[in-house]
């Protein structure tokens, strides 16, 4: 298996820019997670979704951010207009959620830089 | 929502001593435990969980870690490091039935020669 996938693993954008993460969760995980790592704030969760469905988006910082899962296997996090503030490594983590017992399995993360 | 502390950020250990990192958590009420670890410029990886039953755990790479229910604490254990153990180690919480993972600051762990 290949394991989450994310796309793309840097990325180096301007103040005011559209930023488009991407995540493949595994075949067959229903559900998907997106994280923010920052030193200051450590592991945040932005996004939950089960089956599709966003089920639990109270970490997404403000209406900048926005994230979508069209089918099981793919999810996009948006974030625009981007600001230096945004600045983190954003994970994507997948999992057969049966009540918080099954292990999150993450991606190697997106390393985002906005200047 | 549960709240992690991982009493140590920085641990420095020398290749071949035992290493233990700590973390406590807020709640008594039923919860499952794990433990991650996170490589430099890599996601993080299950070391190990604690579901049910016998409340010591044992994961990969050597480490293992046991549950105090009356102290809410989770300890992560190794009686031997090696060098490839320099990571950063997480340890999370969820309470039973709920999605959510509590992750602690993280302990980074440097392993000398």
């Amino acid at each position: 298996d290949a394991g989450v996938i994310q796309s793309p693993r840097h990325e180096v954008t301007e103040m005011g820019q559209e930023v488009t993460l991407r995540c493949k969760p595994i075949s067959g995980h229903n559900s998907l997670f997106w994280y923010r790592q920052t030193m200051m704030r450590g592991l945040e969760l932005l996004i939950y979704f089960n089956n599709n469905v966003p089920i639990d988006d109270s970490g997404m910082p403000e209406d900048r951010f926005s994230a979508k899962m069209p089918n099981a296997s793919f999810s996009t996090l948006k974030i625009q207009p981007s600001e230096p503030r945004d600045s983190a490594v954003y994970f994507c983590a997948s999992s057969l959620a049966r009540g918080g017992r099954e292990t999150q399995y993450f991606g190697p993360g997106t390393r985002l830089l906005v200047l | 929502a549960q709240s992690v502390t991982q009493l140590d950020s920085q641990v420095p250990v020398f290749e071949e001593a035992p290493v233990e990192l700590r973390c406590n958590y807020s709640s008594s009420v039923s919860v499952y435990l794990f433990w991650y670890v996170q490589y430099p410029n890599q996601g993080l990886q299950l070391l190990l969980k604690y579901l049910s039953g016998s409340t010591l755990v044992k994961g990969i790479n050597g480490f293992e870690a046991e549950f105090n229910k009356s102290q809410t604490s989770f300890h992560l254990r190794k009686p031997s490091v090696h060098i490839s153990d320099t990571a950063e180690y997480f340890c999370a919480v969820s309470d039973r039935g709920d999605y959510k993972l509590s992750f602690g600051a993280g302990t980074t762990v440097t392993v000398r020669a």
